[in-house]
């Protein structure tokens, strides 16, 4: 079975631009979350799309949005960017609601806010 | 804000020593307190998991252990090997959202 992929890998962007990132989950697979790494605040939530609806969402400001496709791929944007949205965008997917589950992660896209 | 505080940041152990790694949360109604191992430039995947239900759970090198009253799980892994190397997160969950430590870089010496 394929895993999580994710594209693009890599993206670089000016202050004020906004993008859009993409994610494909585990075949089967009905949640995606996404995740923003950055070295100093580790792994944080930004939100979990569930049958094409939002289910959860972190605390991040209304510019990250996202939304999710009836084949289960999501797509995560991120509007009028900041030097500190630099960071690997992770998504994971999971058969069911994430809850209590195993998450599946991609391999993650590095933005790079300049 | 709810919050689950990792310790230490960084762990330096001999090679065949072991290494323990704990986390504590704060939210009540976490129920699920999975680990993840990241590698240098890789994903970050599951090594072992325990449910609110259960004390301990074991699985060959590496157990993991939960005490629901003090709001503290931990990581053990014996025996440690040079591929353990990594930064290693916790994570609580409740049936909404998750929450992660901010990790433990793990560095084994020969």
């Amino acid at each position: 079975k394929a895993g999580v992929t994710q594209t693009p890998r890599y993206l670089i962007k000016t202050r004020g631009q906004q993008v859009t990132l993409s994610c494909s989950p585990i075949s089967g697979h009905r949640s995606v979350s996404w995740y923003q790494q950055t070295p100093g605040q580790g792994l944080q939530f930004l939100f979990e799309y569930f049958s094409e609806t939002q289910r959860n969402k972190g605390n991040f400001p209304g510019r990250f949005s996202g939304r999710q496709f009836s084949n289960s791929r999501s797509e995560m944007n991120v509007s009028t960017l900041e030097l500190g949205d630099s960071a690997l965008y992770l998504c994971a997917s999971s058969l069911w609601e994430m809850g209590g589950r195993e998450q599946f992660f991609g391999p993650g896209t590095r933005l790079t806010v300049l | 804000g709810e919050n689950v505080e990792q310790h230490p940041s960084t762990l330096s152990v001999q090679e065949g020593d072991s290494a323990v790694i704990k986390c504590t949360y704060s939210d009540s109604a976490s129920n699920y307190f999975p680990w993840y191992k990241q590698e240098l430039g890789k994903r970050p995947q599951l090594i072992i998991d325990i449910r609110s239900n259960v004390g301990e759970k074991k699985d060959q090198r590496i157990a993991v252990t939960l005490n629901k009253t003090a709001k503290h799980f931990s990581l053990h892994i014996t025996e440690t090997q040079p591929e353990d190397s990594a930064v290693y997160f916790c994570a609580a969950s409740t049936n909404d959202k998750i929450i992660f430590g901010k990790g433990t870089r793990l560095h084994i010496l020969p």
